[in-house]
């Protein structure tokens, strides 16, 4: 059974400061890595995506991957309330076009 | 950025009742869409794989006759719910992508059953 696992939260920051989501996986065979954020009601919308090992920028946004630990986290920086959602991390073995496999979700809470 | 359109975005029917889903890759030729169910304060769960112009790959336990899906074009995948019950009640999104690039969401149809 290939399972990635996430921390449910809820994850609760003050504005302005830094989120820090992580994310496990079992099969060692993932290659692509992606977080995609999750409002109550809605779809996911992606966030990043991460395919190496090290660390990949995107404006507020940091993701991590370390395949050696089968770890991926996502740091936000200068946390906004609008940042507050469910964060979903998912795997796939192969390219984007392979089906996914999400984590729970993390729900992030960001205090004004 | 890619655009998926999902319609209709709510449905209320009756059991019994079959309920066609539509999913479009507005700016981009999908080669693969996928389809994925969601019950309150859960993960998404991966029901089917589509390609266009073959069958769709359905993950297991979920019923092929029931949840039937079409993908007659690069940019239309269709579900349809056949016959259904209070217990298919959930959120139902789908997603595409073009080659390797990452899957995009539609917006969700949310179903109930009554």
């Amino acid at each position: 059974q290939k399972e990635v696992e996430q921390n449910s939260g809820p994850l609760s920051v003050p504005e302005g400061a830094i989120a820090s989501l992580n994310c496990t996986y079992s099969d060692r065979g993932s290659q692509s890595f992606f977080w995609y954020r999750q409002y109550s009601g809605k779809s996911p919308e992606l966030i990043m995506f991460i395919y190496s090992n090290g660390d990949k920028e995107d404006g507020r946004f940091t993701a991590q991957l370390n395949k050696a630990s089968q770890y991926v986290s996502l740091l936000i920086r200068d946390s906004q309330p609008s940042d507050s959602a469910t964060y979903l991390c998912a795997v796939t073995p192969g390219g984007s076009n392979y089906k996914l496999t999400f984590g729970k979700g993390t729900l992030l809470t960001v205090n004004p | 950025g890619a655009v998926v359109s999902q319609h209709p975005s709510r449905v209320i029917c009756k059991s019994g009742t079959s309920v066609k889903i539509e999913c479009r890759s507005l700016d981009f030729q999908a080669t693969t869409m996928f389809w994925y169910r969601q019950f309150p304060k859960q993960s998404l769960m991966l029901m089917a794989t589509s390609n266009e112009g073959s069958k769709a790959t359905y993950e297991q336990g979920v019923e092929k006759d029931k949840f039937l899906i079409n993908h007659a074009s690069l940019t239309l995948s269709t579900l349809t719910v056949t016959s259904a019950h209070p217990e298919d009640s959930s959120f139902y999104i789908c997603s595409a992508s073009l080659g390797n690039q990452p899957q995009h969401f539609g917006d969700g149809t949310r179903l109930s059953i009554l």
